[in-house]
């Protein structure tokens, strides 16, 4: 079965700190992988995703992301971090035979010191 | 934005209460998803709709059904509201690209406090 580890529940970062938050999927077949941000009591943003080709994908707000086959890892990216990027951030994956569905992860919570 | 809007975005009802949340959609996408958000959980899929009067279950359904008699709108009910069901709803849909490519976006979501 598929699932989605987010191994951070909550991170701290210095603004102007870089970032790199987690994500590890299971599936067997190339998955399709997304990264979503929700700021609180709002709905969740599509940052980025990857579906094939080039491997370190590009995003939303200066974020990126690295699919890495060998480790079957998918890891967010942001080399500044501003005191807007505070919020929680979910990982997710979708695979051809699955209906359209997403696994989503568990979120990791990112809060930003001034 | 893809024109999706959730009402009520926030109720409060009894146990044993029947609730029917609504999902509505402007721009004609085939699937739609209800999913339940909770503190250390993520979401986590409750139902999901692939056409008019087409829909399957998800991870966590129990408890809840669907309907959708239109393309624009998804609802869910909870038939007999429980506390476990105290949780932020959020209504999906999904962009075909090219290919299917599975771009999921998200409504609002609607705070539901079971009492």
């Amino acid at each position: 079965a598929q699932s989605v580890t987010q191994p951070d529940i909550h991170i701290t970062v210095s603004e102007g700190a870089s970032l790199e938050l987690r994500c590890n999927y299971s599936y067997g077949a190339t998955p399709y992988l997304f990264w979503y941000v929700q700021s609180p009591g709002q709905g969740l943003q599509l940052l980025l995703k990857y579906f094939s080709g080039d491997t370190l994908v590009q995003g939303i707000k200066g974020f990126e992301a690295e699919f890495k086959r060998s480790q079957s890892s998918f890891n967010l990216r942001k080399p500044s971090v501003h005191w807007s990027d505070a919020a929680e951030y979910f990982c997710a994956v979708g695979a051809d035979n699955q209906g359209g569905k997403l696994i989503f992860g568990q979120g990791t919570e990112l809060s930003v010191k001034p | 934005d893809a024109g999706i809007t959730q009402s009520p975005r926030h109720k409060v009802t009894e146990t044993g209460t029947p609730v029917t949340l609504r999902c509505h959609q402007t721009e004609n996408h085939r699937y739609m998803y209800w999913y339940r958000q909770d503190p250390g959980h993520g979401l986590r899929l409750i139902h999901y709709s692939y056409g008019v009067k087409d829909t399957d279950k998800g991870e966590v359904s129990d408890g809840y059904s669907v309907s959708r008699s239109k393309t624009e709108d998804f609802l869910l009910t909870l038939e007999s509201a429980t506390s476990s069901q105290t949780s932020v709803y959020f209504c999906a849909i999904s962009v075909a690209g090219g290919t299917l490519s599975y771009e999921q976006y998200f409504g609002p979501g609607t705070r539901l406090t079971v009492t």
